[in-house]
């Protein structure tokens, strides 16, 4: 079974700290993306990454793929309570896209 | 309207009725997908569709029932439902199984509750 482990499961920071949530697999991905989830709502798409090293900014936060494909990172600097959810990887491994691996979550808590 | 429509957002139903869960895409993609969202659980793909054609299915019990009558729209027909099928259900689509995946759009998900 291919999986995504995800660290930390949860985190609870003040207001302006940051943090780093890790995806991590022993398979290689052929592009990776990251989701956040709020209560009661759907996932919504933040970011694609495609190549090994690729880093990408949208804001506050930066996503990182590992060099072999294999790993993921996402940074938030000076965390807001609007960034509180639920934090998702999810990945294609080869060619059949629909072989979609959902990671297993990083619950996140901003406090004002 | 735009992105992924999902409807009813909630849903109760006692284990010997039979509903739908509706999902519409506005989007123009040609994938679409069933997924279950359980507490603590990850993301359990349930069906996909490419083109109106189911091509998985993934060991779900005969209780869910998929319909796609045209590209943008997709069903979840349930009967006989048990209550640890109370779930989070969510509809997606996205371009489809060539190139490089860019993701999904998810819709906002129909909370169940089997009584």
């Amino acid at each position: 079974t291919q999986l995504l482990e995800q660290s930390p499961q949860f985190l609870s920071i003040q207001e302006g700290e940051n943090l780093t949530v890790y995806c991590n697999s022993s398979s290689v991905f052929s592009s990776l993306q990251w989701y956040r989830q709020e209560p009661g709502e759907g996932p919504v798409l933040l970011v694609t990454v495609v190549t090994g090293g690729e880093v990408k900014k949208l804001k506050r936060l930066t996503f990182q793929f590992g060099d072999a494909r294999k790993d993921s990172s996402l940074h938030i600097t000076a965390a807001q309570p609007g960034d509180t959810g639920l934090y998702l990887c999810a990945g294609v491994v080869g060619a059949r896209t629909y072989k979609y691996i959902f990671g297993t979550g990083t619950r996140l808590k901003v406090l004002a | 309207e735009t992105g992924v429509t999902q409807t009813p957002r909630h849903l109760v139903m006692g284990m010997t009725n039979k509903k739908s869960l509706k999902c519409e895409q506005h989007l123009g993609h040609n994938a679409m997908y069933w997924y279950k969202q359980s507490a603590k659980k990850p993301l359990e793909l349930m069906f996909v569709y490419s083109l109106e054609e189911r091509v998985e299915n993934n060991s779900v019990p005969s209780r869910f029932s998929p319909e796609c009558p045209n590209s943008s729209h997709l069903f979840l027909h349930l009967h006989t439902l048990q209550p640890e099928d109370s779930a989070l259900y969510l509809c997606a689509s996205s371009q489809g199984f060539t190139g490089v995946h860019y993701g999904y759009t998810f819709g906002s998900g129909t909370r169940l509750t089997v009584v």
